[in-house]
């Protein structure tokens, strides 16, 4: 069963923040987030593993609630860059992934 | 370079008509998958594999085959495509277990299916 995100849309000013949430019915194993830019293929952020290990960008943050099955992505002091489609993926076990529908960012100078 | 390839990067074609998609990846990775992308559905995983002649279904498997004969090769396979079968296609790969790896996408086959 695919993860929920919200917002579906946020339209940010540069510099402003935002926050990107994710919440499962299962048990969770982990939490990918991939960001995809308009006819490009998603690229890797950050993996938040069940016992606190995190993988990703310095520059990226996020958290994982492995008792309420939540994550959340942390943009801060956005930039131009940061406008795109972002999905979070979750896995219940060590190989099946899946892909919540994705939170379209606009950020505007 | 590191990367994932796939072929071809567009195609339209008919129902009924059989179809492959290949993916290839250069990396040594054990792990690779399957996603349609679909506007309002965000990526959903078809199949994957977890090393040679090692695969299973992910969330929507109906319609469509695959093969892990080689390691880094992992072909899609539609026997018989339906217009519903419309979708961008992403194939993926990791070191190994793709819930906790992070996934290397290709750059994605647009397929039209009239």
């Amino acid at each position: 069963q695919q993860p929920v995100q919200s917002p579906q849309a946020v339209i940010l000013r540069e510099g402003e923040d935002a926050v990107i949430n994710c919440s499962s019915s299962k048990a969770l194993y982990s939490v990918h987030w991939y960001r995809q830019k308009h006819g490009e293929a998603p690229v890797f952020l950050m993996i938040l593993l069940k016992g606190g290990e995190q993988k990703g960008h310095d520059k990226i943050s996020a958290s994982f609630n492995e008792k309420k099955q939540q994550s959340s992505l942390y943009l801060t002091a956005s930039q131009l860059s940061y406008s795109g489609t972002y999905f979070c993926g979750t896995g219940a076990n060590d190989y099946k992934l899946s892909f919540g529908a994705g939170t379209t960012v606009t950020v505007r100078a | 370079e590191a990367q994932v390839t796939q072929n071809p990067r567009y195609l339209i074609t008919v129902t009924g008509k059989k179809l492959t998609v290949t993916c290839s990846q250069n990396m040594n990775h054990e792990y690779m998958s399957w996603y349609r992308q679909d506007p309002g559905l965000g990526l959903r995983q078809i199949y994957y594999s977890m090393n040679v002649e090692v695969t299973d279904k992910g969330d929507v498997p109906e319609g469509y085959k695959v093969s892990r004969k080689e390691k880094r090769n992992f072909p899609l396979i539609l026997e018989s495509p339906s217009p519903n079968q419309t979708s961008l296609y992403f194939c993926a790969s990791s070191q190994s277990g793709g819930a906790n790896q992070p996934q290397h996408f290709g750059d994605g086959t647009r397929l039209s299916i009239l």
